[in-house]
């Protein structure tokens, strides 16, 4: 079983460029969310989705974007990037909603110089 | 807004017992816990309902209650394995799960 499944593990942008986070699960789950970890810190919730076609902001949703075309896919974009987006992204799901466990993908660690 | 969890960090000797604490100041409808190993994902331990229920999973047990918005994770007789950092989850209105800024735990030999 792949479970959920990140790319690119690592990426070096530099300030101002656009990327888009990969995050793909193969177990039909519902819900997904995107946190981002800062050294030492806890998560912190960017985005999530419910389903297909819906997706609402978490805490920290400023400067990225999502969609949720499919029930397998939830891209992260990073319209503009900037040395403050710095982190380690990771994206998650579960079956129904967050009142789940939830399935965490193995991370991107991105570097904005 | 975040959960707040105490302590921030903690040292233990194998085999001796740790309490860690999860606080919210909104309304919970779950808690979650997991355990981060460096620079890997997240691993699920438990998920605690309302209800007050507590749960245990060998060592390892936790309480919720509902009406302090507290939940507190019980390590008891700890491993070197326990070694890690620690996250609650809050579940509040909404589907959001929200995470503390987690306590880190080394078990010593």
């Amino acid at each position: 079983n792949a479970g959920v499944t990140q790319t690119p593990k690592f990426q070096v942008l530099k300030t101002g460029q656009s990327m888009t986070l990969q995050c793909a699960q193969d177990m039909n789950h519902e819900y997904m969310s995107w946190y981002r970890q800062d050294p030492g810190m806890g998560l912190r919730l960017i985005h999530y989705s419910v389903g297909a076609g819906i997706t609402d902001q978490g805490e920290v949703p400023n400067g990225y974007n999502v969609s949720r075309s499919t029930t397998e896919d939830f891209p992260l974009r990073l319209l503009s990037a900037a040395p403050s987006q710095t982190s380690v992204y990771f994206c998650a799901s579960s079956p129904t909603d967050s009142n789940q466990p939830q399935h965490f993908g193995d991370g991107t660690r991105l570097s904005i110089l | 807004q975040q959960p707040v969890q105490s302590p921030q960090a903690v040292i233990l000797r194998e085999g001796e017992d740790a309490v860690i604490n999860c606080s919210s100041s909104k309304a919970l409808y779950s808690v979650h816990w997991y355990r981060q190993k460096h620079g890997e994902a997240p691993v699920f331990l438990m998920i605690l309902l309302k209800g007050g229920e507590q749960k245990g999973h060998d060592k390892i047990s936790a309480s919720f209650n509902e009406k302090k918005q507290q939940s507190s994770l019980y390590l008891t007789a700890s491993q070197l394995s326990y070694s890690g950092t620690y996250f609650c989850g809050t579940e509040t209105a909404g589907n959001m799960l929200t995470f503390g800024g987690g306590t880190r735990l080394m078990v010593k030999p």
